[in-house]
């Protein structure tokens, strides 16, 4: 069975201060997604990472894949209040031969507030 | 494009009462699926669908029923609704570029 570990699951930030938000996985994968989600919302999709050491940034936040570690962060720099929310990695496994759909499977999510 | 659609918003249903739950793309995508988020957790996946005519569980199926007869629609079935199935469903499609989410159904059964 896959697991999904994120941490911390709650993160209480100043503004203008940096921290890195940590998402471990347990099996092989393909690929991995980070997702943003306000209270009452959808999710919105900010990065999907797809290959071992993939960088990608977007603003204040850079996410990064380390698959031998089976291990992925989320850095936010100077973070700002607009950056208050919950965010979610999900992992879609490697598909074997035979294998069935692609699926994803989520962390318990990272709850931010960012403090003035 | 709308995406993904999902009808109703907002739902009470007592105790043993069925409804389903819609779902729809206008994307033309195969895979299909429907989660489940509780309060303070991550999206559990209830049943997917790979295409038309095509369906199989998830992690937590029990008490759903789902059907594909159209590549649009994915409709959730929920027959003797029960206070555990308190929860906000969301509908997905996916590509090769990723997942796309529905807004969600915000289900309470008292």
């Amino acid at each position: 069975e896959l697991k999904v570990e994120q941490n911390p699951l709650f993160l209480s930030m100043q503004e203008g201060k940096n921290y890195t938000i940590y998402c471990n996985y347990s099996t092989t994968s393909d690929r991995l997604y980070w997702y943003r989600q306000d209270p009452g919302k959808s999710l919105e999709s900010l990065f999907v990472l797809l290959s071992n050491g993939a960088v990608k940034q977007e603003g204040r936040l850079m996410a990064s894949l380390d698959t031998k570690a089976r291990l992925s962060t989320l850095h936010i720099t100077a973070a700002v209040h607009d950056l208050s929310a919950t965010y979610f990695c999900a992992v879609e496994p490697r598909r074997g031969s035979g294998a069935g759909s692609y699926q994803l499977t989520f962390g318990k999510g990272t709850k931010l507030s960012v403090i003035p | 494009n709308a995406g993904v659609t999902q009808t109703p918003k907002f739902r009470i249903l007592k105790i043993g009462q069925s409804m389903t739950l819609q779902c729809t793309q206008d994307m033309n995508h195969n895979y299909m699926y429907w989660y489940r988020q509780d309060p303070g957790m991550g999206l559990k996946l209830i049943y997917y669908s790979v295409g038309a005519g095509i369906t199989d569980k998830g992690e937590v199926p029990n008490g759903y029923n789902v059907s594909r007869s159209t590549t649009e629609d994915f409709p959730l079935r929920l027959e003797l609704a029960a206070p555990s199935q308190t929860s906000v469903y969301f509908c997905a499609s996916r590509t090769n570029y990723g997942y796309t989410f529905g807004s969600g159904t915000r289900l309470t059964v008292v």
